[in-house]
């Protein structure tokens, strides 16, 4: 089982709203990441979480705020986004952070 | 540089072969790898190569990577409809924790 399952698929959400990105794996992975993706153009690192510690924050905006509940989980609480932060939200895990990543399908974030 | 390098385009016939190349920047990466995206999805791990490995076949994919240069190629054999896609190429990249690193990505199309 190589699977990464992101919830939701879509999600559209107002500037002022509060919304959650989740992800789960259970292939004991001990490092977990975010990425974003805008329409043609590669990933792009926010965070990775290494043994459910925070390890990198690619000077992301604290308007995105990463939790990892346990080993399994990850999530992103987002608060008062902006129509720039529309794109793909990409979640991936890993054995160890220097090994290969298998990544979810994504979530598409809409901002209004 | 300090960006992982790649042509945005390939465009080849149905039944030919198609070769990816990519340019990556940090010579301790232990592995190398390349991932496929299709339309509105996650990606998918193609294969990947550990850095004391020129070669790797597996099916249809060969993967050659030339240290010295720190040129990474993929290439498909017999290349099908169903191979069109974005190829991105990865690296693992070292700073104060390891984090991968993507291309640009090549869009690969197929002619009949």
């Amino acid at each position: 089982d190589t699977e990464v399952t992101q919830t939701p698929k879509h999600l559209v959400m107002g500037m002022t709203n509060k919304k959650s990105l989740k992800c789960e794996q259970h292939m004991g992975h001990r490092a977990m990441y975010w990425y974003k993706q805008k329409a043609k153009k590669p990933p792009e690192l926010m965070f990775v979480y290494s043994y459910e510690k925070l390890s990198i924050n690619e000077s992301v905006p604290s308007r995105f705020s990463p939790e990892c509940p346990n080993s399994s989980l990850l999530n992103l609480h987002l608060h008062a986004l902006q129509p720039e932060d529309s794109a793909l939200y990409l979640c991936a895990s890993s054995q160890e952070t220097n090994t290969e990543a298998f990544f979810g399908q994504g979530t598409r974030l809409t901002v209004v | 540089g300090e960006d992982v390098e790649q042509s945005l385009f390939l465009s080849v016939r149905e039944g030919d072969s198609s070769v990816i190349n990519c340019t990556y920047t940090d010579s301790s990466s232990t592995y190398l790898y390349w991932y496929k995206q299709e339309p509105g999805a996650g990606l998918q791990l193609l294969t990947y190569i550990f850095s004391n490995m020129d070669m790797k076949q597996d099916q249809r994919l060969t993967v050659l990577l030339n240290k010295k240069d720190k040129h990474l190629s993929l290439r498909i054999a017999d290349t099908q409809t169903g191979d069109s896609a974005i190829y991105f190429c990865a690296e693992i990249r070292y700073s104060s924790a390891s984090k991968i690193i993507f291309g640009s990505g090549t869009r690969l199309s197929i002619r009949p």
